[in-house]
């Protein structure tokens, strides 16, 4: 199947820094990819929809001041948490969707890693 | 608001028994729903997925059970494995290919003792 990455793994900054977390696909150009969140023993929450070229378009109660994401390229967007505090600690996760998986495929939305972000 | 809502919170199952997760939905233009298997510090990762006009989908040990009318489906892990001891997450969305946005469920950890 598609192969997304990202980057870092996991991360550990002090609080009020600046955080960017890279996702790419790696064979396939992705028009859109998602942005979720989850916090230990939680579900996955949807924060943002990244368009290639466009402003993502952020969920109810997401802070897209704080959530920066930019989509430049068909295999790149990347997630800065701005002014990172305790609160914004969690699991971030991103996916890519394929937009020429083959008709009647039910996966063509991957699924990253996940990126492990601590704030002190 | 939980757009789907997922049980149990937690199960424990025998080796070579039988795991059920059960899911319910309101949005009746949900028309995907698939099934994530999530081990500690990674992505989600697609197990098994059903389109509506089905009503059972089985992909070697794991089958799929959905109810439209009931607006259900649930998760059968036959013959279930300590390797299968994971988090599962049921999610449902609108458009077949699951390529628009998920709506997740709570998540079920699943420990099979050997």
């Amino acid at each position: 199947g598609a192969v997304v990455s990202q980057h870092p793994s996991r991360v550990i900054c002090k609080s009020g820094t600046s955080v960017k977390i890279e996702c790419r696909s790696l064979d396939f150009q992705a028009t859109t990819m998602f942005w979720y969140r989850q916090f230990p023993k939680q579900s996955l929450m949807l924060m943002a929809t990244s368009n290639e070229g466009s402003k993502a378009t952020y969920e109810q109660g997401v802070e897209k001041d704080k959530f920066l994401i930019n989509h430049a390229s068909l295999t790149l967007s990347t997630l800065t948490v701005t002014s990172a505090h305790p609160e914004d600690s969690s699991f971030y996760i991103c996916s890519a969707r394929d937009p020429k998986a083959r008709q009647g495929s039910t996966d063509t939305q991957y699924f990253g890693p996940g990126t492990r972000l601590t704030v002190l | 608001q939980q757009q789907v809502k997922q049980s149990p919170q937690s199960l424990i199952v025998q080796k070579g028994g039988i795991s059920i997760i059960n899911c319910a939905y309101e949005n009746t233009a949900f028309d995907y729903f698939p099934w994530y298997q999530q081990f500690p510090g990674k992505g989600p990762a697609l197990l098994i997925a059903i389109r509506p006009d089905v009503s059972e989908k089985k992909e070697g040990r794991f089958t799929i059970s959905f109810n439209k009318s009931a607006k259900q489906f649930s998760l059968h892990i036959m013959d279930s494995q300590p390797g299968d001891s994971a988090t599962y997450f049921c999610a449902a969305s609108e458009g077949w290919t699951g390529a628009n946005n998920l709506f997740f469920g709570t998540g079920t950890r699943l420990t099979v003792i050997p």
